[in-house]
């Protein structure tokens, strides 16, 4: 099932902050971060492990709720570089070595001056 | 180096025609991965190699076909395809070959119309 990414789109300017947030009705083994800018490829942003461990760049900051299955991703003092679809994937639980990693649709940011 | 190259940037094809794409890292990662992505959709995950060997196959036809000929090139085989096949497919690369517990690098994609 694939990831619930919220909201769909938002619009903001420059300095202002948003919060982006994903959530799966399946237990989660990690939650992804990428961002994606008009006709190029995504870009990680951050990793969120099981556990508490964090993998990412230092302006970013995520969190992952383990009780509720939900990660948010808190973009601060946005800039107009922040612009580009952000999608969050995960991989989930299972018995097997491999969960079935999935990319929720997508949340479009603007950033305008 | 921290690039993945993928070739050819674009590709048109006739549904009887065969083509690959082919895909190459050279960070000495572990795993690979073939994505599958549609005009304004994120891209769905399709194969994964770990350790050059097939680890995930997410139902994919049997019309894409993929190869792992050494732990820096990934293929993908092409035959027969539909007009609905038209996407970007997009290689990515992670160190680690055991679980998606790291960052993926993606390739800049191959644009694929069937026609």
């Amino acid at each position: 099932q694939q990831p619930v990414q919220s909201p769909q789109a938002v619009i903001l300017r420059e300095g202002e902050d948003a919060v982006i947030n994903c959530s799966s009705s399946k237990a989660l083994y990690s939650v992804h971060w990428y961002r994606q800018k008009h006709g190029e490829a995504p870009v990680f942003l951050m990793i969120l492990l099981k556990g508490g461990e964090q993998k990412g760049h230092e302006k970013i900051s995520a969190s992952f709720n383990e009780k509720k299955q939900q990660s948010s991703l808190y973009l601060t003092a946005s800039q107009l570089s922040y612009s580009g679809t952000y999608f969050c994937g995960t991989d989930r639980e299972t018995t097997d070595s491999w969960g079935k990693f999935q990319f929720g649709a997508g949340t479009q940011v603007v950033v305008t001056p | 180096d921290t690039e993945v190259t993928q070739t050819p940037k674009h590709l048109v094809m006739g549904m009887t025609n065969k083509k690959s794409l082919k895909c190459e890292q050279h960070m000495g990662h572990r795993a690979m991965y073939w994505y599958k992505q549609k005009a304004k959709k994120p891209p769905e995950l399709m194969f994964v190699y770990s350790y050059e060997k097939l680890s995930i196959n997410e139902s994919v036809p049997s019309r894409f076909s993929p190869e792992c000929p050494n732990s820096s090139l990934l293929n993908l085989h092409l035959h027969a395809l539909q007009p609905e096949d038209s996407a970007l497919y997009l290689c990515a690369s992670s160190q680690d070959g055991q679980a998606l517990a790291t960052e993926q690098y993606f390739g800049p994609g191959t644009r694929l119309t069937v026609t």
